[in-house]
C-alpha cells in the first residue's frame, strides 16, 4: 500500500465549478501537508502547505487536513482553465527529511 | 533569478552506458532531492542530501549514485542505465528539509534503449 493514495482522474469540470481534489495517507506521524501543482512539461510548484489539521485559505484555493480520518482535500472555487493542471499531494513527518508524493490528478477545466 | 537547473532536458541513451544528470540551485539552499515521474506512480524519491557530503536514500535509489560536494550542485550518476530507468527525473532544493517548500527544476526526460 503507498503511504500516500490520489485518484488519478482525469477530473474534468467546467469552468466556474467547484472542485473538490483529495488524498488518503496511512502513515500517522505525518505533519506536512503540501499541495502542488504542475503543468504540463513543468516542474511541479508549491500551492498550498498546512502543518498538522485544519484548513487553510488562499484565494481561490482551500486545502484541509483531518488527521483522525488521515484525509487530505484540496478545494477550488470559480475553477478557471488556467487551473488545468496536474495536483499532487504531498506530506512529511517531523524531522522532514523526505517527502511521499501523491500519484497526481489531472484536472481538466472546460471554458 | 531564484532557480533549479537541470541538464540535459533530453537524453536518449543505450542500455549500459554511464550517464550524469546534472542539477543546480543558486538559493544557498541545503536540502536536494532526485525524484522520478511515472504514468500512474507519481513522483518518487531517489536520493535526497541534507547537506554537502549527507546524502541518503529516498524511495527508488536501486541503480543510481548521488554525490554532494558542493552545496549548490547534486548531481545524480546512472552508471549501467537500463530501459526500466526510462523516466521523467526532476531536482529539487528546499531551505532546510523535505517538509519545506520545494523548488524544482524542469526535469529531464532520459530514454534509455
Amino acid at each position: 500500500q503507498k503511504e500516500v493514495e490520489q485518484d488519478p482522474g482525469p477530473l474534468s469540470v467546467p469552468e466556474g465549478a467547484i472542485v473538490s481534489l483529495n488524498c488518503t495517507y496511512s502513515n500517522s506521524a505525518f505533519q506536512y501537508f503540501m499541495w502542488y501543482r504542475q503543468y504540463s512539461r513543468k516542474g511541479p510548484e508549491l500551492l498550498m502547505y498546512t502543518y498538522s489539521s485544519g484548513n487553510k485559505e488562499d484565494g481561490r484555493f482551500t486545502a484541509q487536513v483531518d488527521k483522525s480520518s488521515k484525509y487530505i482535500s484540496l478545494f477550488i472555487r470559480d475553477s478557471q482553465p488556467s487551473d488545468s493542471a496536474t495536483y499532487l499531494c504531498a506530506s512529511a513527518p517531523p524531522g522532514r527529511r523526505a517527502l511521499t508524493f501523491g500519484s497526481g490528478t489531472r484536472l481538466q477545466v472546460q471554458p | 533569478e531564484a532557480q533549479v537547473t537541470q541538464n540535459p532536458r533530453y537524453l536518449i541513451t543505450v542500455t549500459g552506458k554511464k550517464l550524469t544528470v546534472t542539477c543546480s540551485q543558486n538559493m544557498n539552499h541545503e536540502y536536494m532531492s532526485w525524484y522520478r515521474q511515472d504514468p500512474g506512480l507519481g513522483l518518487r524519491q531517489i536520493y535526497y542530501s541534507m547537506n554537502v557530503e549527507v546524502t541518503d536514500k529516498g524511495d527508488v535509489p536501486e541503480g543510481y549514485k548521488v554525490s554532494r560536494k558542493e552545496k549548490r550542485n547534486f548531481p545524480l550518476i546512472l552508471e549501467s542505465p537500463s530501459p526500466n530507468q526510462t523516466s521523467l527525473y526532476f531536482c529539487a532544493s528546499s531551505l532546510s528539509g523535505g517538509g519545506d517548500e520545494q523548488y524544482f527544476g524542469p526535469g529531464t526526460r532520459l530514454t534509455v534503449t
